[in-house]
């Protein structure tokens, strides 16, 4: 079974904190994938990567980076907190192709105060 | 680029019930992707199914079924004698063949009540 592991399940931080938000898949998938959740919007996409140090931006990367330093790992950096980016985070992976299925992590509940 | 449209937000059910979840998306690919994806409380999205463009059967997985209709672009999927358990979210999600990544409907909330 492919396991997606989120760093934390809940988030507290302060406006103006950078923040990491970690995932680790164990299944050697070559893509990788981070969304933001918010009621009545579904799933956005911020960033996905299909390789190891490759990145491409999704539909709302404004206030995000991400670095993906080995295949298995990708992070989410939230440079200076704020307020609007209280929210879900769900991490995905996909095998070879961005069309192939996603399996999701188990996601990040981040509050910012 | 995709688009998906799932027009019910909220349905509430009475167990045993059967009930529709409708799915329409736009796309000028001619090979392409469907997905349906599971949300319980818990959060983690699950997966369900996969259809390609070009398989048009009808998918049956024990109560689960899904109606794919080329003609109107939609991909419903129905669940039969509804069960507590199904309580969740669902997400339509279609992607196109040129590898780009899938696009998420703003899921519709089903509620089964006992």
């Amino acid at each position: 079974d492919v396991k997606v592991t989120q760093s934390s399940r809940y988030l507290v931080k302060r406006t103006g904190e950078k923040v990491f938000l970690e995932c680790v898949q164990d299944m050697d998938h070559e893509n990788m994938f981070w969304y933001r959740q918010d009621p009545g919007l579904g799933l956005r996409l911020i960033y996905f990567s299909y390789d190891v140090k490759m990145k491409e931006k999704g539909d709302i990367p404004e206030g995000y980076s991400v670095s993906r330093e080995k295949k298995e790992r990708f992070s989410l950096i939230l440079e200076s907190a704020s307020t609007n980016q209280t929210s879900m985070y769900l991490c995905a992976s996909s095998l070879d192709f961005l069309t192939d299925t996603q399996y999701f992590g188990p996601g990040t509940r981040l509050t910012v105060l | 680029a995709q688009k998906v449209t799932q027009a019910q937000t909220e349905i509430s059910v009475v167990e045993k019930e059967d009930v529709t979840l409708d799915c329409v998306y736009e796309t000028r690919d001619t090979t392409y992707y469907l997905f349906w994806y599971k949300q319980p409380p818990s959060g983690e999205l699950v997966f369900l199914i996969r259809r390609n463009s070009f398989d048009e059967q009808n998918e049956i997985s024990g109560r689960y079924s899904w109606n794919f209709q080329k003609s109107t672009s939609s991909f419903n999927f129905t669940i039969t004698a509804s069960q507590v358990v199904d309580s969740a979210v669902y997400f339509c999600a279609p992607a196109a063949s040129g590898n780009t990544p899938l696009v998420f409907g703003k899921g519709t909330r089903l509620s089964v009540i006992a």
